[in-house]
């Protein structure tokens, strides 16, 4: 299946600091998607990107796509307690139906 | 729809046991996947369907676990037998159509194995 490297591992930030989390792919992806797990819960969908360059935002997130459809970012601006769990990259690569996922990036929030 | 359903929430079985873990997923959904996810190892696919058909199991730790879909409707995960370092969550997830479309998750299963 797809490899994909997703850093960092964890992240501690004061409330209201920013935070990123990137996703790297040494193959070129068709799409990748982008999920939250909050602490004991389970894995829930954000967003997918599909086009080379594509930027979408979702109130504080910004998801990138890389031009080479081979790396990805998550940026949360001004982070709330809220935000708190583990951010999760999930790819497949080109005619490929497995979903595979990053390590994840756990983000915690200081108040 | 009530979203992806496993049973049980939570199972704690001794070493050796049969431990069979269920799944109902999205109805209209074609796509099932397995997932296990520990601290060490992450979130790893076991096993996905396709019209209940299973695609890829490459996934699958060993010959002690095995995966069923009798029905659109229905799915279990099998481990026979059980060993403490199967510890894990257990998720089940289903998603509609082709790989480009989100994967909705169930609630997971605990799996404790004493």
């Amino acid at each position: 299946g797809q490899q994909v490297m997703q850093i960092p591992q964890y992240q501690h930030v004061q409330e209201g600091e920013d935070f990123t989390t990137y996703c790297n792919s040494s193959t070129t992806l068709s799409n990748i998607q982008w999920y939250k797990q909050r602490p004991g819960g389970h894995p829930v969908f954000l967003i997918q990107l599909v086009k080379s360059g594509e930027v979408k935002k979702q109130k504080r997130l910004t998801f990138q796509f890389g031009e080479a459809k081979k790396n990805s970012s998550l940026h949360i601006t001004a982070t709330q307690t809220t935000d708190v769990g583990t951010y999760f990259c999930a790819v497949s690569g080109a005619g490929s139906y497995q979903l595979t996922f990053g390590k994840g990036t756990k983000l915690s929030v200081i108040p | 729809d009530a979203g992806v359903i496993q049973s049980p929430r939570h199972e704690v079985t001794e070493m050796g046991q049969e431990v069979t873990l269920r799944c109902k997923p999205i109805s209209g959904h074609d796509y099932l996947f397995w997932y296990r996810q520990t601290m060490m190892r992450g979130l790893e696919l076991l096993i996905y369907f396709n019209n209940n058909v299973p695609i890829d199991d490459s996934g699958m730790p060993e010959d002690r676990f095995s995966a069923k879909m009798p029905n659109a409707s229905f799915s279990t995960l099998k481990i026979q037998p059980s060993e403490p370092r199967d510890s894990a969550v257990y998720f089940c997830a289903s998603s509609f159509l082709e790989m480009n479309t989100e994967a909705f998750f169930g609630q997971g299963t605990r799996l404790t194995v004493v």
